[in-house]
């Protein structure tokens, strides 16, 4: 089966601009993640869906971050205005539904640098 | 807050030694326990997951993990390593309730298998 896909693989920008990720998920998976990996960290949360409701979103910094995925598909990510400790691997994951005990499929990552 | 805690950050070992990576978790319930791993330029892949019954579970290249209910614990092993394990382990959890079926990671240990 396929992966999930991400896009770009690399991303730089400068401080104060904006950037957005797209992620596809594994064809029939139900549940999508966002993840922030800062270098030297484990991945940790940002927002995750059941098909195109918010579950989950009590770790995303609101005032910059968004993300969308309308038609409980393809899902972005968007940081407006980025800030340097933006920095940091943004992972999409997928699932085929919402237990705890459902593995998660992982994306290849963006790597953001914010100059 | 849930958590996760792994202690090494970085093992480098000589191929055909013995492998253990410790994890210790902190939750208040049942708990879901994964170990992924990422070899270099690859996505985040499953090695293996306890959801309950025999705490001795095995995952995929040899490894095993050990869950110790007492001790908080869910060590993965392998008992002689190869130069292809070369990668970043990370150890991972879930619970049941509200916040905590967020899927938890440790800050990963890297490991280095010298030829």
């Amino acid at each position: 089966e396929a992966g999930v896909a991400q896009s770009p693989r690399y991303k730089i920008i400068e401080k104060r601009q904006s950037v957005a990720f797209w992620c596809n998920p594994i064809s029939g998976h139900a549940t999508l993640y966002w993840y922030q990996q800062i270098l030297g960290q484990g991945p940790k949360l940002l927002i995750q869906f059941q098909n195109n409701g918010v579950v989950d979103d009590s770790q995303l910094p609101k005032d910059r971050f968004s993300a969308e995925r309308l038609k409980g598909v393809d899902s972005t990510l968007k940081i407006q205005p980025a800030k340097l400790e933006d920095s940091a691997v943004y992972l999409c994951a997928s699932s085929l539904g919402v237990s705890g005990q459902q593995p998660q499929h992982f994306g290849d990552g963006t790597r953001l640098s914010i100059l | 807050a849930q958590s996760v805690s792994q202690h090494n950050h970085h093992v480098i070992l000589s191929e055909a030694a013995s492998l253990e990576l410790g994890c210790n978790y902190s939750y208040g319930g049942t708990v879901n326990l994964f170990w992924y791993v990422q070899y270099p330029g690859q996505h985040l892949q499953l090695l293996l997951k306890y959801f309950s019954g025999d705490p001795l579970v095995k995952g995929i290249k040899g490894f095993e993990a050990e869950f110790i209910k007492s001790k908080f614990s869910f060590n993965l092993r392998k008992p002689s390593v190869q130069w292809s394990d070369t990668a970043e382990y990370f150890c991972a959890a879930t619970g049941f309730r509200g916040s905590a079926r967020q899927l938890t990671f440790g800050s990963g240990t890297q490991l280095t298998v010298l030829p």
